[in-house]
């Protein structure tokens, strides 16, 4: 019973290359979410997936991209990353919106 | 707009001592509010919210609509309570989401 499983754990990028942050979650969760956690700031929403087949913009969505890929997937894309995207990125299902959060154990960004 | 408060980013007390960690909020709309911790090196996990009025781990945390507030206390705290705590607000501007303040870390000291 994995809960919701994020790879990779740590990534070091270089400005302006891009990678694939991966999200699966298996307790048939309806709604997914990607939320970056930066000091002093908490934690910001970036995109979310209410159901399979949506997904909506959160409150800091430029620079990445996703895509629900079935009802257990859920994947953050950053096309060209910037020293700015360092951050750690949470990922978080949820059976539906509004009610409690399961979270995976996070993603250490550094963009360099 | 919606917005979450927690106006310490750290709060250090003595083993055994009474513990209150604050959490106001602004939300035009009937509140779902809940409290997430965040242990060192671990994943963020529900801690309790309010509907549910339970008392995990000897802490809870009471809805106060007139001060638009829900500090959460417990009232001795162990040395194993110090984390990250971060209060969130089930909020509507981005469908129902959760708006979550900046976090509070407690320290409890021996």
């Amino acid at each position: 019973n994995a809960g919701v499983t994020q790879t990779p754990k740590f990534q070091v990028l270089k400005t302006g290359q891009s990678m694939t942050l991966q999200c699966a979650q298996d307790m048939n969760h309806n709604s997914m979410y990607w939320y970056r956690q930066d000091p002093g700031m908490g934690l910001r929403l970036i995109y979310y997936s209410a159901s399979e087949g949506t997904t909506d913009k959160g409150e800091v969505p430029n620079g990445y991209n996703v895509s629900r890929l079935n009802k257990r997937e859920f994947s953050l894309r950053l096309e060209s990353a910037a020293p700015s995207q360092t951050s750690v990125y949470f990922c978080a299902s949820s059976v539906g919106q509004g009610t409690g959060y399961t979270f995976g154990s996070g993603t250490r960004l550094t963009v360099v | 707009a919606q917005r979450v408060t927690q106006p310490e980013k750290l709060l250090s007390v003595f083993k055994g001592a009474p513990v209150e960690l604050k959490c106001n909020y602004s939300y035009s709309g009937s509140p779902e509010l809940f409290w997430y911790v965040q242990y060192s090196r671990q994943r963020l996990q529900l801690l309790l919210r309010h509907i549910s009025r339970e008392s995990i781990k000897g802490f809870t945390a009471d809805l106060n609509k007139g001060e638009t507030s829900f500090h959460l206390k417990k009232p001795f705290a162990q040395e194993e309570d110090s984390a990250m705590y971060y209060c969130a607000l089930s909020a509507t501007n981005y469908g129902q989401n959760f708006v979550f303040g900046p976090g509070t870390r407690l320290s409890v000291l021996p």
